[in-house]
């Protein structure tokens, strides 16, 4: 199976304070995804990127985050001010052909 | 609205056993339809996709899935379950927005015992 890395495994950070997280997609495939995951609960999508622009966006999806490719390669997700129902597993992926491979994702926690 | 449905919260089978992990989808068009599982603390793994063609489906781990268009059905099956299959488990839907997303269902979480 393709491999999508994501740094860091785990974040603890305190409320209001800005957060980023890290992803390295496969190789030369340029559709990117963000999902989370609030503990116990069903993986949300977040938002969808393709060729350096966001193609899609849910609800959740708010001015607080915004999503990067920095440097060609690597994908961030940034979430500027954190609040506590932030907390929770972000995942990105990467679609080969038409399946979405995952990372193993971020544990974000918000104090 | 499409939306992916997973009736059963929890599935226990023995080991040996087959196992059924149940799945509705409701989507307009052709569905691209997925399953993922979920170990404790980690990723989601792709197990399996229905896209075109046979309606049964094999993936990994001796799992398989049957498309079935008339009931909007994508039931997840194994014929002998191991205590290793104990995970969570993800049905789920391409929809065919402007990027693709996928849509999943509340999972499902299966123990195998032994």
């Amino acid at each position: 199976e393709p491999e999508v890395t994501q740094t860091p495994s785990h974040q603890v950070t305190q409320m209001g304070q800005e957060v980023i997280l890290r992803c390295v997609p496969i190789s030369n495939h340029l559709y990117f995804y963000w999902y989370r995951q609030i503990l116990g609960q069903k993986v949300e999508f977040l938002v969808s990127f393709y060729n350096n622009e966001i193609s899609e966006k849910s609800e959740i999806f708010d001015d607080q985050f915004s999503v990067e490719r920095p440097d060609g390669s690597n994908f961030t997700l940034k979430i500027r001010s954190t609040k506590l129902e932030d907390s929770a597993m972000y995942f990105c992926a990467n679609r080969v052909r038409e399946t979405q491979y995952f990372g193993p994702g971020t544990r974000l926690l918000v104090l | 609205a499409q939306s992916v449905a997973q009736p059963e919260d929890q599935v226990n089978v023995a080991e040996g056993n087959p196992l059924t992990v149940k799945c509705t989808y409701s989507v307009s068009g052709n569905p691209y339809l997925f399953w993922y599982v979920q170990y404790p603390n980690r990723g989601l793994q792709f197990l399996l996709k229905y896209i075109t063609g046979d309606n049964l489906v094999k993936g990994s781990y001796g799992f398989e899935a049957e498309f079935n268009k008339s009931q909007t059905s994508f039931h997840l099956k194994k014929p002998s379950a191991l205590v290793s299959d104990s995970a969570l488990y993800f049905c789920a839907v391409r929809v065919n927005t402007g990027g693709f997303k996928t849509i999943f269902g509340a999972g499902t979480r299966l123990f195998v015992k032994a």
